[in-house]
């Protein structure tokens, strides 16, 4: 079954430390993964995606399929870095599962 | 401006009366989905559709009908509401499933349903 995990429901850190905020996935086939985030009193958005190998906002994810892993990793962290953040994992059968997100705060 | 339009952005019913929130995309999206987020839980996704009269279950579908008879719009019916379905609603939308994959989904800004 597909399944999404994200072991850590808050996370807080002070400004310009390191911050990872970690993703475990479950999927037989070749998943397509995501990070979206989710600012105080604002919709979800998405931040960034595993094919583009792109860095959004300081943010890099690495898809690690040994260890079916895709961490979300932002060298100094920053106070307007604090909101909700989902992994998402969509598959072949049209669906996006999200795992339950983790909530960074970052303290100044 | 190309958006996710829902509607209401609050609602506060009774056990048992029928409500539809809206939902409606000016990108001329194939793809439109619905969520429910709960705390510890996520999103959970309650029904999707690929295009126009074409939709389909999610992981959560129990207590919800949606209908897509046309492309902008998607309602969620809650056709006897009940309070463990009290939640924060989010209706999403992509240009198809393939863009989906490759550049995620639209949002919209959600809608906080309480069932008393």
């Amino acid at each position: 079954a597909q399944r999404v995990t994200q072991p850590e429901k808050l996370l807080s850190v002070f400004k310009g430390a390191p911050v990872e905020l970690k993703c475990n996935y479950s999927y037989s086939g070749s998943p397509e993964l995501f990070w979206y985030v989710q600012y105080s009193r604002q919709r979800l958005q998405l931040l960034l995606r595993h094919i583009s190998r792109e860095s959004i906002k300081g943010f890099t994810a690495d898809l690690n399929k040994g260890e079916t892993s895709f961490h979300l990793k932002k060298p100094f962290a920053q106070e307007e870095d604090s909101a909700m953040y989902y992994c998402a994992l969509t598959s072949g059968g049209f669906k996006t599962i999200f795992g339950a997100g983790t909530r960074l705060f970052v303290k100044a | 401006e190309a958006q996710v339009t829902q509607n209401p952005r609050y609602l506060i019913t009774v056990t048992g009366k029928k409500l539809t929130v809206t939902c409606s995309q000016n990108m001329n999206h194939e793809y439109m989905s619905w969520y429910r987020q709960d705390p510890g839980l996520g999103l959970r996704q309650i029904y999707y559709s690929m295009n126009v009269e074409v939709t389909d279950k999610g992981d959560v579908p129990e207590g919800y009908k949606v209908s897509r008879k046309e492309k902008r719009n998607f309602p969620l019916i809650l056709e006897s509401p009940s309070p463990n379905q009290t939640s924060l609603y989010f209706c999403a939308s992509s240009l198809d499933f393939r863009t989906a994959i490759n550049y995620g989904y639209t949002f919209g800004s959600g809608t906080r349903l309480t069932v008393v």
